[in-house]
């Protein structure tokens, strides 16, 4: 079974833009959460989605948000880039079934805000 | 709110020997409690959960870790470690419900041959 993809996989953007990233889960998964992995900060929930819908967002401005689609693909967007926006940003689905609870990890987005 | 400590933030240990890399958290309520392991330029991987039951849990590649809830830790412990298992480890907590993982700041594995 394929794991979790994640595009792209690295990515420069100057200040001020916005960027979309893209995550495929796991076949069957129908959870999706997006987590940001800094040196200074560690990894840091963004938010989930279940079946289209937002379930949990995490300590993060409005400029971060995303979407769920009807076969579970995610997109995260993040709009006027700040130089802070800087991560890996890592892409992870679950089964979300009861005591099911590990979650695989596609291999990230390297975003680089210049 | 929920947190994860890993006090070491460097474990340097012989091939052969034995390793441990230490987790404590804190939780209202009973924790679901995670391993990953991150290789350089690579996502996390799985290594293993408790979620209930036998506190000793077994996972991938020989590792293991207990659960100890007096305590309120959940180290990670292989009896014979390699030099493959350098890597960058985390430890994470959820609560039941809930699918946001809360990790630790991780602990940098060196296993020296």
């Amino acid at each position: 079974k394929a794991g979790v993809t994640q595009t792209p996989r690295y990515l420069i953007k100057t200040r001020g833009q916005q960027v979309t990233l893209s995550c495929s889960p796991i076949s069957g998964h129908r959870s999706v959460s997006w987590y940001q992995q800094t040196p200074g900060q560690g990894l840091q929930f963004l938010f989930e989605y279940f079946s289209e819908t937002q379930r949990n967002k995490g300590n993060f401005p409005g400029r971060f948000s995303g979407r769920q689609f009807s076969n579970s693909r995610s997109e995260m967007n993040v709009s006027t880039l700040e130089l802070g926006d800087s991560a890996l940003y890592l892409c992870a689905s679950s089964l979300a079934l009861a005591e099911t609870y590990e979650q695989y990890f596609g291999p990230g987005t390297r975003l680089t805000v210049t | 709110a929920q947190s994860v400590a890993q006090p070491e933030d460097q474990v340097n240990v012989a091939e052969g020997n034995p390793l441990t890399v230490k987790c404590t958290y804190s939780v209202s309520g009973n924790p679901y409690l995670f391993w990953y392991v991150q290789y350089p330029n690579r996502g996390l991987q799985f290594l293993l959960k408790y979620i209930t039951g036998d506190n000793l849990v077994k996972g991938s590649y020989g590792f293991e870790a207990e659960f100890n809830k007096s305590q309120t830790s959940f180290h990670l412990k292989k009896p014979s470690a390699l030099v493959s298992d350098s890597a960058l480890y985390f430890c994470a907590v959820t609560l039941p419900g809930e699918r946001q993982l809360t990790f630790g700041s991780g602990t940098q594995l060196t296993v020296l041959p």
